[in-house]
């Protein structure tokens, strides 16, 4: 099936500082993707969805200037995570649709902020 | 919005013994999915269904998709310790997915 590489797959940083992460599709292309996020258990929750060439678009209640989404190419699309807060810290999965519009997903990165 | 409502919220069966969850919602889907995840990753596709009615199989596992298109069930035939882990469904409007909120599969030892 089609893989998705998320990275990094954990990753600890201080209060403050700025985390990004990729989510690359192996072996197709991804003109869309999309970034969740997921609290231990919980499901997941749509954050945005990543357009490439073009500005993402947003969930209700995500800050577009605290989670950055960039989708330059059509297998990488990267998140970041902008001086962020302890109550940043969670469980951020990333997605990318194949045919039938399935998506698969990355393994998800979680973020610690200290 | 448009919400699911998956049930059961967390079974603790045997090793060996069948087992059932399903999904239903207020709304019409076009796809219904499955999947699981472990903890720490990501959900990996189980099984995918299109049409109203469908029943597919994947291994020891069966999936039927609801004539009515709100709902849709799996099931775990002869389950086995790998099995473990948090089952989701998720019903495709337009090009988003709608969630349920997971079954958490716990085998007794």
């Amino acid at each position: 099936g089609a893989v998705v590489s998320q990275h990094p797959s954990w990753v600890i940083c201080k209060s403050g500082t700025s985390v990004k992460i990729e989510c690359r599709s192996l072996d197709f292309q991804a003109t869309t993707m999309f970034w969740y996020r997921q609290f231990p258990k919980q499901s997941l929750m749509l954050m945005a969805t990543s357009n490439e060439g073009s500005k993402a678009t947003y969930e209700q209640g995500v800050e577009k200037d605290k989670f950055l989404i960039n989708h330059a190419s059509l297998t990488l699309s990267t998140l970041t995570v902008t001086s962020a807060h302890p109550e940043d810290s969670s469980f951020y999965i990333c997605s990318a649709p194949v045919e039938g519009n399935i998506q698969y997903f990355g393994a998800g990165t979680r973020l610690s902020v200290l | 919005g448009q919400q699911l409502n998956q049930s059961p919220q967390s079974m603790f069966i045997q090793e060996g013994e069948d087992v059932s969850m399903n999904c239903t919602s207020s709304s019409i889907f076009n796809t219904w999915l499955w999947y699981k995840q472990d903890p720490g990753e990501g959900p990996v596709l189980l099984i995918a269904l299109y049409k109203a009615g469908e029943l597919t199989s994947n291994g020891r596992l069966t999936a039927q998709f609801g004539i009515t298109r709100k709902d849709s069930f799996l099931n775990i035939s002869a389950s086995i310790p790998s099995d473990v882990g948090i089952y989701f469904c998720a019903g495709r409007f337009s090009y988003q997915l709608i969630w349920g909120a997971g079954t958490k599969l716990i085998i007794k030892p």
